[in-house]
């Protein structure tokens, strides 16, 4: 079947302006996750979501960095006024429950700040 | 805090001779430790994961990992590299303290293979 997809796989976005990213994980998984990972870096967690509610966001690195899943499928990690440190790719994966669920990623979204 | 190490940032491994990637965690409990790997423009895929049980974990692409907790270690092997294993490789543990089992991974290991 089809595994997680992300979109767009590139984004180049100036200084300031919004960006929205887009999920669309396995059918059927519960569990969505979200992963900033840096250059060099391994993935750093983001936000948690179980279905449509949002479980957990302490990792979002500040309040210009919002994500929804409002029907508990499709998911969209929003960074407002873009900062050249957001510059990252972002990963997206999901599991069939948690704890401890397999988590199947998604190709990412390489974000560039200019 | 929960944390991974993995010591090597670079591994250059002739292609047919043996591997071992090494990973050290810091974690208060038994904690649930993956090996990913991703490969340039792709995803991550998991190798393997420890929960319980068996020690020595048995992987895809022939990998395996074992997990020593006298150590703190999982450290991930393969017996024979082929090319087609260079990639970044990542290991990680679950953190069962945040909603949803959040991973946190290592900075990674680049694995160079040469002819």
């Amino acid at each position: 079947g089809a595994g997680v997809s992300q979109s767009p796989r590139y984004k180049v976005a100036k200084r300031g302006q919004d960006v929205a990213l887009r999920c669309d994980p396995i059918s059927g998984h519960v569990s969505l996750f979200w992963y900033q990972q840096a250059l060099g870096q391994g993935p750093e967690f983001l936000t948690y979501f179980q279905n449509e509610a949002q479980l957990d966001k302490s990792g979002l690195p500040s309040d210009r960095f919002f994500a929804e899943r409002p029907e508990g499928s499709v998911s969209t990690l929003k960074i407002q006024r873009t900062q050249q440190e957001d510059s990252a790719v972002y990963l997206c994966a999901s599991s069939l429950a948690a704890p401890g669920g397999e988590q199947y990623f998604g190709p990412g979204t390489r974000l560039t700040v200019t | 805090a929960q944390s991974v190490t993995q010591p090597d940032i670079h591994i250059t491994v002739s292609e047919g001779a043996s591997l071992e990637l090494r990973c050290n965690y810091s974690y208060g409990a038994t904690p649930y430790l993956f090996w990913y790997v991703q490969s340039p423009g792709q995803g991550l895929q998991l190798l393997l994961k420890y929960f319980s049980g068996d020690t020595l974990v048995q992987g895809i692409k022939g990998f395996e990992a074992e997990f020593k907790r006298s150590q703190s270690s999982f450290n991930l092997r393969k017996p024979s590299v082929h090319w087609s294993d260079a990639a970044e490789y990542f290991c990680a543990v679950a953190d069962l303290n945040q909603a949803g089992t959040a991973l946190i991974f290592g900075k990674g290991t680049t694995l160079s293979v040469s002819s």
